[in-house]
């Protein structure tokens, strides 16, 4: 029974390029959450997904950040142009279909490095 | 901002009980504790949750104060692998759309030999 799959684990960008980072679900999950960690900060909320629509994206930079969940196939966070200040690790999580109050089963992350 | 305060740094020696404390003072009556800790360079790992009653799992036990303004994570018999950062957080679980974490700094233990 996998777990919620990252990849890629690590990702290095020169400035200016684009990253694209997967995010699998546990099976039987169809809500997606992304957050972010910048170095010796805690995570950060960035957007939640159900299958082909953005529920909450209170959390996404207003440029250069998209995500979106397919109905098939991996939910995906694109960084168009990254710079920088975008190094920092990635975390999805996810969680089933019917309520629930359990706690949300995260991955190991993308750890994206800007060059 | 995180509705919860944390010591940011607590020891432990490796086969005690580790107990790891949290505030919540503003906590409503319908949100529940979690627990979450992050093994170095590791995804957050979900511990534990609970609204009012004490709660024990193969994890940890969760002891929640009568008025629900603070709660204490306690792990029985602390490993070296329990070195971690332990994050306290509040939330209504399936609040409709509002499904997000809010996380502060959490308290870093070390577990020494």
């Amino acid at each position: 029974n996998a777990g919620v799959m990252q990849n890629p684990r690590h990702l290095v960008r020169r400035r200016g390029q684009e990253a694209r980072l997967r995010c699998s679900p546990m099976k039987g999950h169809s809500h997606v959450y992304w957050y972010r960690q910048l170095p010796e900060e805690g995570l950060k909320f960035m957007v939640y997904l159900q299958k082909e629509n953005i529920i909450d994206e209170s959390g996404m930079p207003k440029e250069r950040f998209s995500a979106e969940f397919p109905k098939e196939g991996p939910s995906i966070l694109r960084i168009q142009q990254v710079v920088r200040g975008d190094s920092a690790a990635y975390f999805c999580a996810s969680s089933p279909v019917a309520s629930s109050r359990s706690g949300y089963t995260f991955g190991s992350g993308t750890r994206l490095t800007v060059v | 901002d995180a509705k919860t305060t944390q010591p940011p740094s607590m020891d432990c020696a490796e086969g005690r009980a580790a107990n790891l404390p949290c505030n919540h003072s503003t906590i409503s009556g319908n949100e529940y504790v979690y627990w979450y800790r992050q093994i170095h360079s590791q995804g957050p790992q979900y511990i534990i949750h609970g609204l009012k009653n004490n709660e024990t799992n193969e994890m940890a036990s969760l002891i929640i104060t009568e008025d629900r303004k603070s709660s204490t994570l306690i792990l029985p018999h602390a490993t070296l692998r329990d070195t971690a950062v332990y994050y306290c957080i509040v939330r209504v679980p399936n609040a409709g759309n509002n499904r997000k974490l809010i996380w502060g700094l959490g308290t870093s233990l070390a577990v020494n030999p």
